[in-house]
């Protein structure tokens, strides 16, 4: 059973800081996604990153694959209260069912 | 542009009682989705279905069962309720192209919040 394991699980920072959310696994994945999750609401993605090795930047948040496309980080450069949600990672098997494994997920909190 | 649309969004059930989720999307994706997501344990994929007619078991299958009569409506039932189905249901789809595009970007609908009591 493909696992991917998040950590922290949660983080409650001040605004301006700075935050290193990981997502790992023991498997292989052909692609890597990054969802954000607010309260009431389904998650909304962020970003796919498919290359081992690549990086890709979204304004103040930088998500990158791992070279062995196990592991996936996302970093949030000076974070602002409305960055607050969960954030889940979701690896892709590759297949023609483009079924997803989730991570369990990083609640971030934001205080002002 | 509605684009997947879940009812209802909260439901209590007494245990054995039988509900269906109703799940439509409207954007002529080919591929739908049902999650269930309990706190701290992220999404668990119950049942897909890659076009109408064909449906297929996710990771948690028990206790649920699907049908897929059109492209966009993908209901899922809850026969027997029962305590450990208590959690938040998340509906979702996404488009595969004949090429066979394996990233695609899955769209979720708002969630069911189910109680079995």
């Amino acid at each position: 059973t493909q696992l991917l394991e998040q950590s922290p699980q949660f983080l409650s920072i001040q605004e301006g800081e700075n935050l290193t959310v990981y997502c790992n696994s023991s498997s292989v994945f052909s692609s890597l996604q990054w969802y954000r999750q607010e309260p009431g609401e389904g998650p909304v993605l962020l970003v796919t990153v498919v290359t081992g090795g690549e990086v890709k930047k979204l304004k103040r948040l930088t998500f990158q694959f791992g070279d062995a496309r196990k592991d996936s980080s996302l970093h949030i450069t000076a974070a602002q209260p409305g960055d607050t949600g969960l954030y889940l990672c979701a690896g892709g098997g590759g297949g023609a069912t483009n079924k997803l494994i989730f991570g369990t997920g990083t609640l971030l909190a934001v205080q002002p | 542009n509605a684009g997947v649309t879940q009812t209802p969004k909260f439901r209590i059930l007494k245990i054995g009682q039988s509900m269906t989720l109703q799940c439509a999307q409207d954007m002529n994706h080919n591929y739908m989705y049902w999650y269930r997501q309990d706190p701290g344990m992220g999404l668990k994929l119950i049942y897909y279905s890659v076009g109408a007619g064909i449906t297929d078991k996710g990771e948690v299958p028990n206790g649920y069962n699907v049908s897929r009569s059109t492209t966009e409506d993908f209901p899922l039932r809850l026969e027997l309720a029962a305590p450990s189905q208590t959690s938040v249901y998340f509906c979702a789809s996404s488009y595969q192209g004949a090429s066979g595009r394996v990233t695609g970007e899955l769209f979720f609908g708002e969630g069911s919040r189910l109680t079995v009591l």
